[in-house]
């Protein structure tokens, strides 16, 4: 069975662009989490997805969106990129119920 | 989510068990705790999660105190392998507003 997909694996943009990721999880997995990776903050929960509706979201701001398709895959997008969105971008999915997330090796994005 | 709190570092000889702490106080009755690993570069792996009782699997054992306050990582006989940074979460497996509160972890060494 794949695992969970990520791409691109590496973006570099500029600050003021904007940038769309995109997450395609195991087969059979509804819920999609989204999580951001950086050095001093750790792991942080950006949303999850499920069934095509946001279900829980972190404490980010209103640049960061996402939406997930019919197929289960996510995307997310972020607007107006500042220097500190540079990071490590994660995705994860789980069968509904399921304990076990299962991460993609997730989108370093640099921001310039 | 309930909080949790781990060492930053440790160190574990080769072959030897190596034992990680997690401090969990908050947790409510229906938080299970997880626990997951990274080796640099990729994306977190599940490990092993529990309730109330103590669990075991091909990877590790976790231990869970009796008021359910804190909870061990075992990893019986540590490989070079076995270095990463160790995450120890507390949440719920579903419902909205879970906000999946992941610290910094404990970077496990082991060392030959």
């Amino acid at each position: 069975k794949a695992g969970v997909t990520q791409t691109p694996r590496y973006l570099i943009k500029t600050r003021g662009q904007q940038v769309t990721l995109s997450c395609s999880p195991i087969s059979g997995h509804r819920s999609v989490s989204w999580y951001q990776q950086t050095p001093g903050q750790g792991l942080q929960f950006l949303f999850e997805y499920f069934s095509e509706t946001q279900r829980n979201k972190g404490n980010f701001p209103g640049r960061f969106s996402g939406r997930q398709f019919s197929n289960s895959r996510s995307e997310m997008n972020v607007s107006t990129l500042e220097l500190g969105d540079s990071a490590l971008y994660l995705c994860a999915s789980r069968r509904e119920q399921g304990h076990e997330q299962f991460f993609g090796p997730g989108t370093r994005l640099t921001v310039l | 989510d309930a909080k949790t709190t781990q060492p930053p570092s440790m160190d574990c000889a080769e072959g030897r068990a190596a034992n990680l702490p997690c401090n969990h106080s908050t947790i409510s009755g229906n938080e299970y705790v997880y626990w997951y690993r990274q080796i640099h570069s990729q994306g977190p792996q599940y490990i092993i999660h529990g309730l109330k009782n103590n669990e075991t699997n091909e990877m590790a054992s976790l231990i869970i105190t009796e008021d359910r306050k804190s909870s061990t990582l075992i990893l019986p006989h540590a490989t070079l392998r076995d270095t990463a940074v160790y995450y120890c979460i507390a949440h719920r497996n579903a419902g909205n507003n879970r906000k999946l509160i992941w610290g910094l972890g404990t970077s496990l060494a082991v060392n030959p």
